[in-house]
């Protein structure tokens, strides 16, 4: 089974679009991110959820909107797509444990935008 | 400034030796945890080896290990015995603080291991 899951693996799109990438864990974490990898394959966090509540959102465009249905899933609405948000965007989720948290990956949706 | 430093773009090594891929950082927390991930060319993180700020012993997890200098803030991965399935990209990573839920990467090791 899947731990962190992410459909879609691969999406390209036109500028301007409205696109959503979903993602679910079935590890029972209580948190879960999105990241960005670029070109330059910079791995950089975007936001984080416990619980279902924000608790990070780092300085992205509010034309990314991340939603958490239940603690499980973690979705990432964009709007009006530009050129620039071509990427890998990777889901994860952390459990911390005994003040180790490693966090588990999914497997990346490579976005692109045209 | 940069707050986890890989200074090796590219690494090359020969199956079966072994290799050091290089990781800096800064903080100013006492208290912080020390991250590696392998990226494979499919796509996908996968996490090798975990240490704590406050672990006296360098981690090992099978081949990998973490030689963890803390007076030099350095966290370097070392693999032994290279396999052709290691070559990847690697990314060190840090988490600041206990409260703090956040990973911030390296910009990453592309290793290369030559049959």
């Amino acid at each position: 089974d899947t731990a962190v899951s992410q459909t879609p693996k691969y999406l390209v799109t036109q500028m301007g679009n409205d696109k959503s990438i979903k993602c679910e864990q079935n590890l029972g974490h209580d948190t879960m991110y999105w990241y960005k990898q670029d070109s330059k394959k910079f791995l950089k966090i975007m936001f984080s959820y416990n619980n279902k509540e924000l608790i990070i959102n780092e300085t992205v465009p509010n034309r990314f909107s991340p939603k958490s249905p239940d603690k499980a899933h973690l979705n990432l609405h964009i709007n009006s797509l530009e050129l620039g948000d071509s990427a890998v965007y990777f889901c994860a989720s952390s459990q911390e444990r005994e003040l180790v948290y490693e966090q588990y990956f999914g497997p990346g949706t490579r976005l692109t935008v045209t | 400034a940069q707050k986890i430093t890989q200074t090796q773009p590219g690494m090359f090594v020969q199956e079966k030796e072994a290799v050091t891929l290089d990781c800096t950082y800064d903080t100013s927390d006492q208290s912080y945890g020390l991250f590696w991930y392998k990226q494979p060319s499919s796509g996908e993180m996968i996490f090798l080896i975990y240490q704590g700020s406050y672990d006296e012993q360098n981690a090992t997890e099978g081949r990998y290990s973490l030689n963890f200098q803390k007076a030099r803030k350095s966290a370097n991965l070392v693999i032994s015995a290279s396999q052709l399935g290691d070559s990847a990209m690697y990314f060190c990573a840090m988490r600041e603080g206990l409260l703090s839920e956040k990973l911030v990467f390296g910009k990453g090791t592309k290793l290369t291991v030559n049959p």
